[in-house]
């Protein structure tokens, strides 16, 4: 089966740190981009992060700039995203979504890992 | 505040049709950027439903439709049921920001 599955999410206090991991299956994730995206509870989807095919490229949401960083391995099929300086406000469900071409939908979702950022 | 603007609420009895807006600007809708829709169930991840402005991916019912005009989008339902009583969410680029935009997001309502 063609799926993406998040994993990583917890309870973690301001400031700290957190991995998210987006292990795929059912597809090799080397011809795709990856994004991530969020979405804090009862409000829309935000944008957070993108990596290209071969991982030399990467982008971020001005929210998270500085703070996140994205990477992926190919050899384990696998997107990351290491979250620093954590705030109440990235409390968020954290998708991850494959991309097929440049500036296209969002075609494959993961179901999401809850992170919650909290004293 | 979103990049992209959609009306919070949209509601239709079943069997009407009802359409969604989705209002963005010259650097992103206006620029030439493709808009892709999606659908969202409470506790679920969102599912594509239109991409490239006015494409249904496989198994998609074409009660489900999309156009783009100017700085403009839209999606439109017709033959309205009550499983289609969800949160919708238009998705673009905006190169100003580098980066993908969403609009907030509608709640649509089967009466």
């Amino acid at each position: 089966e063609v799926q993406l599955v998040e994993s990583g999410g917890g309870l973690v206090q301001p400031g700290g740190s957190l991995r998210l991991s987006c292990a795929a299956s059912g597809f090799t994730i080397r011809s795709y981009g990856m994004h991530w995206v969020r979405q804090a509870p009862g409000t829309g989807l935000e944008y957070v992060s993108a990596i290209n095919s071969n991982g030399d490229r990467t982008f971020y949401g001005n929210s998270v700039k500085g703070r996140f960083t994205i990477s992926r391995d190919n050899s384990k099929n696998t997107v990351y995203l290491q979250m620093g300086s954590l705030r109440p406000e990235d409390t968020a469900v954290y998708f991850c979504a494959r991309v097929g071409v440049t500036y296209g939908p969002y075609e494959l979702w993961g179901q999401g890992t809850l992170v919650t950022v909290s004293s | 505040q979103s990049v992209l603007t959609q009306p919070p609420s949209v509601s239709g009895a079943p069997g009407q049709r009802v359409s969604i807006s989705c209002t963005g600007s010259s650097s992103n809708i206006g620029a030439g950027y493709d808009v892709h829709w999606y659908q969202q169930f409470p506790g679920t991840a969102p599912k594509l439903l239109i991409y490239g402005n006015n494409n249904r991916p496989s198994g998609v019912p074409d009660r489900f439709s999309g156009s783009k005009s100017g700085t403009s989008a839209s999606l439109a339902i017709t033959g309205l049921q009550a499983e289609d009583e969800a949160d919708y969410y238009c998705h673009s680029y905006d190169y100003s920001l580098s980066g993908r935009v969403f609009g907030g997001g509608t709640k649509l309502t089967v009466l």
